[in-house]
C-alpha cells in the first residue's frame, strides 16, 4: 500500500513565525502536492512538483513557498505564518495508474492553526 | 477548463436508505473522474474512479457510480447506508495534462453525509 506521511498531525504557531510542513512518500511517486482544505471551498492546489527540484505553482501558492530536494520528500513552508494560513494542510503524490489515470495517495493532514 | 459541482453540502439519510450524492463535471477533454471520502480527522481516501472503461464504476464499501456523459455527471450511490458511511465525500476531475508526466486533479466543495438510525 502506498503511505503518505506528514510530520505532525497539529501544529500551533505564532504570527510571523516561519513554518515548515513535511511529507514523506514511499512508493517513488514522481508527482507531490500540497492542498489546503477549507470548510465550504474542498482542496485547494497550493504548489505542486513532478520531479526532485521541480516546482510548479498552484492556485493559491502566495504566501507559501516548498522545496524537493529528494524523490520522496516534499515539504511547504509558511516563510512568515499569519491567522488567514490557519487551515488543513494535505499532501499527496501520484504516478500513472491504470490508464495513466494518476489517481492521488493523500497524507493525514496537518491541522495548523496560527494565533 | 475543468470543473466541479456538488449538489448540496450536506446530505442526511437514514441508516438502510439510499445514498445519492450528486456531482457535475465540466471538461474539455474526455475527463477522468473521482470520488474519495474523507472521515473526520483523516486525509482522503479513493473511492472509486472513471477511466472510459465502463460507465458504471464500482468501488469500495459498497459504493458505485455512474459516468453520463450526456448530463455530464458522475453521482455516487449505495443502495443501503450504513452509519460508518458517515463523512465529507468528495469529487474530482482531472484537468487531462500530461506536459511534464503530471496530472492535477480539480476537487469539489464536498458533500458532507449524516447517517442518523
Amino acid at each position: 500500500d502506498v503511505k503518505v506521511t506528514q510530520s505532525s498531525r497539529y501544529l500551533v504557531k505564532r504570527t510571523g513565525e516561519k513554518v515548515f510542513l513535511e511529507c514523506v512518500q514511499d512508493m517513488d511517486h514522481e508527482n507531490m502536492f500540497w492542498y489546503r482544505q477549507d470548510p465550504g471551498l474542498g482542496l485547494r492546489l497550493i504548489y505542486f512538483s513532478y520531479d526532485v527540484k521541480m516546482k510548479e505553482k498552484g492556485d493559491i501558492p502566495e504566501g507559501y513557498s516548498v522545496s524537493r530536494e529528494k524523490k520522496e520528500r516534499f515539504s511547504l513552508i509558511l516563510e512568515s505564518a499569519s491567522t488567514n494560513q490557519t487551515s488543513m494542510y494535505l499532501c499527496a503524490s501520484s504516478s500513472p495508474g491504470t490508464g495513466g489515470t494518476y489517481e492521488q495517495y493523500f497524507g493525514p493532514g496537518t491541522r495548523l492553526t496560527v494565533t | 477548463a475543468q470543473s466541479v459541482t456538488q449538489l448540496g453540502s450536506h446530505v442526511s439519510v437514514s441508516e438502510g436508505a439510499l445514498v445519492l450524492l450528486r456531482c457535475n463535471y465540466s471538461s474539455s477533454v474526455p475527463p477522468y473522474l473521482f470520488w474519495y471520502v474523507q472521515y473526520p480527522n483523516q486525509g482522503l481516501q479513493l473511492l472509486l474512479k472513471y477511466t472510459s472503461a465502463a460507465t458504471l464504476v464500482k468501488g469500495i464499501n459498497g459504493f458505485e457510480a455512474e459516468f453520463k456523459k450526456s448530463e455530464t455527471s458522475f453521482h455516487l450511490t449505495k443502495p443501503s447506508a450504513h452509519m460508518s458511511d458517515a463523512a465529507e465525500y468528495f469529487c474530482a476531475v482531472s484537468s487531462g495534462g500530461i506536459s511534464g508526466g503530471y496530472n492535477k486533479l480539480i476537487f469539489g466543495a464536498g458533500t458532507r453525509l449524516a447517517v442518523h438510525p
